[in-house]
């Protein structure tokens, strides 16, 4: 099955910091997800990208389908981002099923 | 919306007990998922529906463990009997699969404690 590979698998930064994180996968897919777990556990939809560029407020994703990676791009971090991010994705097909990442851990300090 | 609706939130049974999580997906969704999350193995997808047809339960760890869902807005996911391994938080979700590509919505997940 596919692999999904996230980098790196933990991240400290200080409030107000910049970072990028990324996801790498290893065959085509037709759907890509970033998703946020929060401290209290909640998976929160941050993009659905499978390919192309979007932003949300601090929050930005990339996915450049023809090399097999995704990056999402924290701004200016504050402490609520802090939590697991993970990657998912969907190679398509009638029963297909997303498939997820091992998650990056971010811990943002006031 | 409400979004994906999971019951209980919370659940503390003893080891040989029946457990029954449930979930409403997203009205107008016909795709629906039960996730299991634990330190050890991370997020599992254990069973997953089209249109309430099973399509992979090949997530489902064994016998005891069994899922249903019998409309368009409800699922169950029972384990009889339940063992202390079984402890983990139970997420469900759903999404749309009328394309290609899918958005998938998750609940705010059961937290099961066998003792």
């Amino acid at each position: 099955g596919i692999q999904v590979e996230q980098s790196p698998p933990d991240l400290i930064l200080q409030e107000g910091a910049n970072s990028t994180l990324r996801c790498n996968f290893s065959d085509s897919v037709n759907n890509l997800q970033w998703f946020h777990q929060n401290p209290w556990g909640q998976l929160i939809n941050l993009f659905y990208i499978p390919s192309g560029t979007k932003q949300n407020g601090r929050l930005s994703a990339t996915t450049v389908a023809t090399e097999r990676y995704s990056l999402l791009y924290i701004s200016s971090s504050q402490t609520t981002d802090s939590g697991v991010y993970f990657c998912a994705v969907e190679q398509g097909g009638a029963n297909s099923k997303l498939t997820f990442g091992k998650g990056i851990t971010l811990s943002v300090r006031p | 919306d409400a979004g994906v609706i999971q019951s209980p939130r919370h659940e503390v049974t003893e080891m040989g007990q029946e457990v029954t999580l449930r979930c409403k997906p997203i009205s107008g969704h016909n795709s629906l998922f039960w996730y299991r999350q634990t330190m050890m193995r991370g997020l599992e997808l254990l069973i997953y529906f089209n249109n309430n047809v099973p399509i992979d339960d090949s997530g489902m760890p064994e016998d005891r463990f069994s899922a249903k869902m019998p409309n368009a807005s409800f699922s169950t996911l029972k384990i009889q009997p339940s063992e202390p391994r079984d402890s983990a938080v139970y997420f469900c979700a759903s999404s749309i699969r009328d394309r290609v590509g899918y958005e998938q919505y998750f609940g705010p997940g059961t937290r099961l404690t066998v003792t």
